[in-house]
């Protein structure tokens, strides 16, 4: 399996515009998370999906952060506009609940996104 | 609410030398997962080690392994003959272990250096 897939793995935008961040979780797994990396706040979850479906997204810092899993396959996180506080790394991790015992999230290789 | 403290934010050892990474956590539950993270220069996330609450036994893993006192809310990584790829941002993490609270809980993490 190849992993959990990132892209992009660098971001360089300016305040105001809008990023999308995309996250390929591994196939099978039936939980997706989104992180956020810094060096102030460490490593914070922002929301996860179960099946597809958001379970959890009190992480999530302000209405401008969005995200999406419309399948499987496939998570974006979405921020709209950005402002230089978002600068950080995004994570995207998945894990598969079925197998019971260890619960083990496998994380991509993260998304360092700048914001001037 | 789950928190995990580590309490050495930075380490510098010599190689061949053993570290010890301290870890603390707070929690009212009586089933959970502890794990520790490994995040190298590289940003990838990695899975070090992983203790269940209900198992005395320490985990180990070849050169890795765990001082997991309950009563004591402490779950320490033990690194021994440490390697120059052992450098890297050690992270606690903490997770309940029923439910659908698929939440995983992490400290700030330490950073650990080996030194030639």
């Amino acid at each position: 399996d190849a992993g959990v897939i990132q892209s992009p793995r660098h971001e360089v935008t300016e305040m105001g515009q809008e990023v999308t961040l995309r996250c390929k979780p591994i196939s099978g797994h039936d939980y997706l998370f989104w992180y956020r990396q810094t060096m102030m706040r460490g490593l914070e979850l922002l929301i996860y999906f179960n099946n597809n479906v958001p379970i959890d997204d009190s992480g999530m810092p302000e209405d401008r952060f969005s995200a999406k899993m419309p399948n499987a396959s496939f998570s974006t996180l979405k921020i709209q506009p950005s402002e230089p506080r978002d600068s950080a790394v995004y994570f995207c991790a998945s894990s598969d609940i079925k197998r019971g015992a260890y619960n083990e999230q496998f994380f991509g290789p993260g998304t360092r996104l700048t914001v001037l | 609410a789950q928190t995990v403290t580590q309490s050495q934010p930075e380490m510098s050892v010599q190689e061949a030398e053993t570290v010890t990474l301290s870890c603390t956590y707070d929690t009212s539950e009586n089933n959970y997962y502890l794990f520790w993270y490994k995040q190298p220069p590289s940003r990838q996330m990695i899975l070090v080690i992983r203790q269940e609450a209900y198992k005395q036994q320490n985990a180990t893993e070849n050169r890795f392994s765990v001082n997991f006192q309950k009563a004591a809310k402490s779950f320490s990584l033990k690194i021994s003959d440490s390697q120059l790829g052992d450098t890297a941002m050690y992270f606690c993490a903490f997770m309940k272990h029923e439910g659908r609270d698929d939440k995983i809980i992490f400290g700030k993490g330490t950073r650990l250096h080996i030194l030639p």
